[in-house]
Protein backbone atom coordinates (compact mmCIF):
# COMPACT_ATOMS: atom_id res chain seq x y z
CA UNK A 1 0.00 0.00 0.00
CA UNK A 2 1.18 3.42 -0.88
CA UNK A 3 2.22 5.56 1.88
CA UNK A 4 3.27 9.37 2.27
CA UNK A 5 5.50 10.48 5.48
CA UNK A 6 6.27 14.39 6.51
CA UNK A 7 9.54 14.55 8.25
CA UNK A 8 8.67 17.10 10.77
CA UNK A 9 5.32 17.16 13.14
CA UNK A 10 5.58 20.99 14.31
CA UNK A 11 7.89 23.48 13.25
CA UNK A 12 8.47 26.84 14.73
CA UNK A 13 9.98 29.84 12.90
CA UNK A 14 10.84 33.16 13.01
CA UNK A 15 9.82 35.72 10.44
CA UNK A 16 12.27 35.77 7.22
CA UNK A 17 13.26 32.33 7.78
CA UNK A 18 13.64 30.09 5.28
CA UNK A 19 11.16 26.95 5.58
CA UNK A 20 11.61 23.35 3.96
CA UNK A 21 9.08 20.65 4.89
CA UNK A 22 9.71 16.90 3.94
CA UNK A 23 7.37 14.69 1.88
CA UNK A 24 8.43 10.79 1.34
CA UNK A 25 6.20 8.77 -0.21
CA UNK A 26 6.58 5.23 -1.26
CA UNK A 27 5.50 4.00 -4.53
CA UNK A 28 7.68 3.27 -7.49
CA UNK A 29 4.77 4.08 -10.12
CA UNK A 30 3.58 7.22 -12.26
CA UNK A 31 2.58 9.60 -9.09
CA UNK A 32 0.60 13.09 -9.36
CA UNK A 33 1.75 15.27 -6.22
CA UNK A 34 0.47 17.68 -3.95
CA UNK A 35 0.92 20.10 -1.38
CA UNK A 36 -2.39 21.25 0.08
CA UNK A 37 -2.28 24.23 3.33
CA UNK A 38 -4.84 24.53 5.90
CA UNK A 39 -5.46 28.04 7.75
CA UNK A 40 -6.47 27.49 11.58
CA UNK A 41 -10.56 27.09 10.63
CA UNK A 42 -10.25 26.91 6.87
CA UNK A 43 -10.81 24.34 4.61
CA UNK A 44 -7.57 22.59 2.54
CA UNK A 45 -6.27 25.19 -0.20
CA UNK A 46 -4.08 23.53 -2.64
CA UNK A 47 -0.33 25.69 -2.92
CA UNK A 48 0.83 23.56 -5.77
CA UNK A 49 1.00 20.29 -7.98
CA UNK A 50 3.03 18.55 -9.67
CA UNK A 51 1.81 16.07 -12.64
CA UNK A 52 4.88 16.01 -15.24
CA UNK A 53 7.92 17.97 -16.53
CA UNK A 54 10.02 20.35 -14.82
CA UNK A 55 10.24 18.65 -11.44
CA UNK A 56 10.71 22.44 -9.63
CA UNK A 57 7.32 23.64 -9.60
CA UNK A 58 5.58 27.20 -8.13
CA UNK A 59 3.19 27.75 -6.24
CA UNK A 60 0.88 30.40 -4.83
CA UNK A 61 2.11 32.70 -1.98
CA UNK A 62 5.90 32.53 -2.98
CA UNK A 63 6.04 28.41 -1.90
CA UNK A 64 7.80 26.12 -4.10
CA UNK A 65 8.56 22.52 -4.50
CA UNK A 66 10.54 19.97 -5.88
CA UNK A 67 10.05 16.62 -7.43
CA UNK A 68 13.04 14.10 -6.89
CA UNK A 69 12.30 10.75 -8.28
CA UNK A 70 14.73 9.03 -7.45
CA UNK A 71 14.39 9.99 -3.48
CA UNK A 72 10.72 9.75 -4.04
CA UNK A 73 10.74 12.70 -2.51
CA UNK A 74 8.55 16.01 -2.81
CA UNK A 75 9.56 18.59 -0.74
CA UNK A 76 7.92 22.12 0.18
CA UNK A 77 10.09 25.19 0.72
CA UNK A 78 9.78 29.20 0.76
CA UNK A 79 12.92 30.84 1.31
CA UNK A 80 11.37 33.86 3.90
CA UNK A 81 8.27 32.62 5.81
CA UNK A 82 6.06 35.39 7.08
CA UNK A 83 3.55 35.11 10.13
CA UNK A 84 0.34 34.45 8.08
CA UNK A 85 2.13 31.31 6.93
CA UNK A 86 0.88 29.73 10.53
CA UNK A 87 -1.25 26.94 9.19
CA UNK A 88 -0.82 22.83 8.62
CA UNK A 89 0.71 21.88 5.65
CA UNK A 90 -0.37 18.19 4.08
CA UNK A 91 1.53 16.35 1.21
CA UNK A 92 -0.66 14.34 -1.01
CA UNK A 93 -0.10 11.45 -3.37
CA UNK A 94 -2.15 10.00 -6.14
CA UNK A 95 -0.49 7.05 -7.65
CA UNK A 96 -1.91 6.92 -10.83
CA UNK A 97 -1.96 3.37 -11.77
CA UNK A 98 -4.88 3.26 -8.53
CA UNK A 99 -7.31 5.38 -9.66
CA UNK A 100 -7.72 9.27 -8.45
CA UNK A 101 -7.57 8.91 -4.64
CA UNK A 102 -5.04 11.01 -2.66
CA UNK A 103 -3.23 9.41 -0.02
CA UNK A 104 -1.98 12.05 2.56
CA UNK A 105 0.87 12.70 4.57
CA UNK A 106 0.27 13.14 8.22
CA UNK A 107 0.99 17.03 8.19
CA UNK A 108 3.49 19.31 9.63
CA UNK A 109 1.93 22.10 11.94
CA UNK A 110 4.38 25.48 10.80
CA UNK A 111 4.13 28.24 13.68
CA UNK A 112 5.93 31.73 12.51
CA UNK A 113 6.72 33.79 15.70
CA UNK A 114 6.42 37.63 15.08
CA UNK B 1 -14.19 31.81 -7.89
CA UNK B 2 -16.56 28.51 -7.76
CA UNK B 3 -15.78 26.37 -4.60
CA UNK B 4 -17.03 23.09 -3.08
CA UNK B 5 -19.60 23.81 -0.23
CA UNK B 6 -20.25 21.54 2.55
CA UNK B 7 -23.76 21.56 5.27
CA UNK B 8 -23.67 20.92 8.14
CA UNK B 9 -20.35 22.75 9.50
CA UNK B 10 -21.26 21.21 12.67
CA UNK B 11 -23.12 17.77 13.08
CA UNK B 12 -23.99 16.46 16.52
CA UNK B 13 -25.46 12.78 16.87
CA UNK B 14 -26.66 10.27 19.39
CA UNK B 15 -24.35 6.53 18.66
CA UNK B 16 -26.45 4.54 16.51
CA UNK B 17 -28.39 7.43 14.97
CA UNK B 18 -28.15 8.02 11.07
CA UNK B 19 -26.56 11.37 9.69
CA UNK B 20 -26.40 12.66 6.13
CA UNK B 21 -23.49 14.63 5.36
CA UNK B 22 -24.05 16.84 2.60
CA UNK B 23 -22.10 18.69 -0.51
CA UNK B 24 -22.11 20.95 -3.60
CA UNK B 25 -19.12 19.99 -5.55
CA UNK B 26 -18.46 22.61 -8.29
CA UNK B 27 -20.65 22.68 -11.11
CA UNK B 28 -18.69 21.32 -13.74
CA UNK B 29 -16.41 18.66 -12.01
CA UNK B 30 -17.33 15.14 -12.13
CA UNK B 31 -15.42 13.39 -9.99
CA UNK B 32 -16.62 13.13 -6.47
CA UNK B 33 -14.42 12.08 -3.29
CA UNK B 34 -15.03 11.79 0.82
CA UNK B 35 -12.90 11.99 2.92
CA UNK B 36 -12.27 12.45 6.76
CA UNK B 37 -9.89 13.31 9.54
CA UNK B 38 -10.04 12.40 12.81
CA UNK B 39 -8.96 15.46 15.26
CA UNK B 40 -4.78 14.87 15.22
CA UNK B 41 -4.85 12.02 12.84
CA UNK B 42 -4.29 12.32 9.19
CA UNK B 43 -6.72 12.62 6.25
CA UNK B 44 -7.94 9.64 5.07
CA UNK B 45 -9.78 8.75 1.62
CA UNK B 46 -12.90 7.14 2.25
CA UNK B 47 -14.43 7.30 -1.64
CA UNK B 48 -14.90 8.38 -4.91
CA UNK B 49 -17.52 8.31 -7.06
CA UNK B 50 -18.08 8.97 -10.95
CA UNK B 51 -20.79 8.73 -13.57
CA UNK B 52 -22.85 7.55 -10.54
CA UNK B 53 -21.62 4.87 -8.88
CA UNK B 54 -18.24 4.25 -6.75
CA UNK B 55 -14.89 4.55 -8.76
CA UNK B 56 -13.08 3.49 -5.59
CA UNK B 57 -13.24 3.20 -1.59
CA UNK B 58 -10.71 2.02 1.37
CA UNK B 59 -11.64 -0.23 4.26
CA UNK B 60 -12.82 2.44 6.01
CA UNK B 61 -16.09 2.80 3.68
CA UNK B 62 -17.59 -0.12 5.38
CA UNK B 63 -21.32 -0.71 5.03
CA UNK B 64 -22.28 1.31 7.21
CA UNK B 65 -21.58 3.89 4.81
CA UNK B 66 -23.24 5.02 2.02
CA UNK B 67 -22.88 8.08 -0.93
CA UNK B 68 -25.71 9.21 -3.39
CA UNK B 69 -26.06 12.01 -5.96
CA UNK B 70 -30.07 12.21 -5.26
CA UNK B 71 -29.63 15.11 -7.96
CA UNK B 72 -27.58 17.16 -10.19
CA UNK B 73 -25.83 19.35 -7.84
CA UNK B 74 -25.59 17.49 -3.92
CA UNK B 75 -23.32 14.56 -3.41
CA UNK B 76 -24.15 13.12 0.32
CA UNK B 77 -21.97 10.58 2.69
CA UNK B 78 -25.02 8.46 4.77
CA UNK B 79 -23.24 6.52 8.36
CA UNK B 80 -26.43 4.42 8.74
CA UNK B 81 -25.67 3.65 12.55
CA UNK B 82 -23.21 5.91 13.93
CA UNK B 83 -20.24 4.93 15.96
CA UNK B 84 -18.24 7.04 18.17
CA UNK B 85 -14.94 6.42 16.64
CA UNK B 86 -16.97 7.63 13.86
CA UNK B 87 -16.05 11.51 15.12
CA UNK B 88 -14.09 13.16 12.30
CA UNK B 89 -14.15 15.77 10.14
CA UNK B 90 -15.29 14.97 6.75
CA UNK B 91 -14.24 16.49 3.65
CA UNK B 92 -16.05 16.62 0.24
CA UNK B 93 -13.85 17.32 -3.41
CA UNK B 94 -14.30 17.60 -6.60
CA UNK B 95 -12.37 17.38 -9.75
CA UNK B 96 -12.88 18.13 -13.69
CA UNK B 97 -12.50 14.73 -15.33
CA UNK B 98 -8.71 15.47 -16.85
CA UNK B 99 -7.29 17.31 -13.78
CA UNK B 100 -6.35 15.44 -10.92
CA UNK B 101 -6.41 18.25 -8.73
CA UNK B 102 -9.36 17.69 -6.46
CA UNK B 103 -11.29 21.01 -4.48
CA UNK B 104 -11.75 20.16 -0.64
CA UNK B 105 -14.56 21.75 1.09
CA UNK B 106 -14.77 23.64 4.39
CA UNK B 107 -15.94 20.06 5.44
CA UNK B 108 -18.47 19.23 8.03
CA UNK B 109 -17.69 18.20 12.10
CA UNK B 110 -19.36 15.00 13.12
CA UNK B 111 -19.56 14.34 16.62
CA UNK B 112 -20.92 11.56 18.09
CA UNK B 113 -21.81 11.39 21.56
Amino acid sequence: AQSVSQHNHHVILSEAASLELGCNYSYGGTVNLFWYVQYPGQHLQLLLKYFSGDPLVKGIKGFEAEFIKSKFSFNLRKPSVQWSDTAEYFCAVNAVAYGQNFVFGPGTRLSVLP
Amino acid sequence: EPEVTQTPSHQVTQMGQEVILRCVPISNHLYFYWYRQILGQKVEFLVSFYNNEISEKSEIFDDQFSVERPDGSNFTLKIRSTKLEDSAMYFCASSEPNDNEQFFGPGTRLTVL
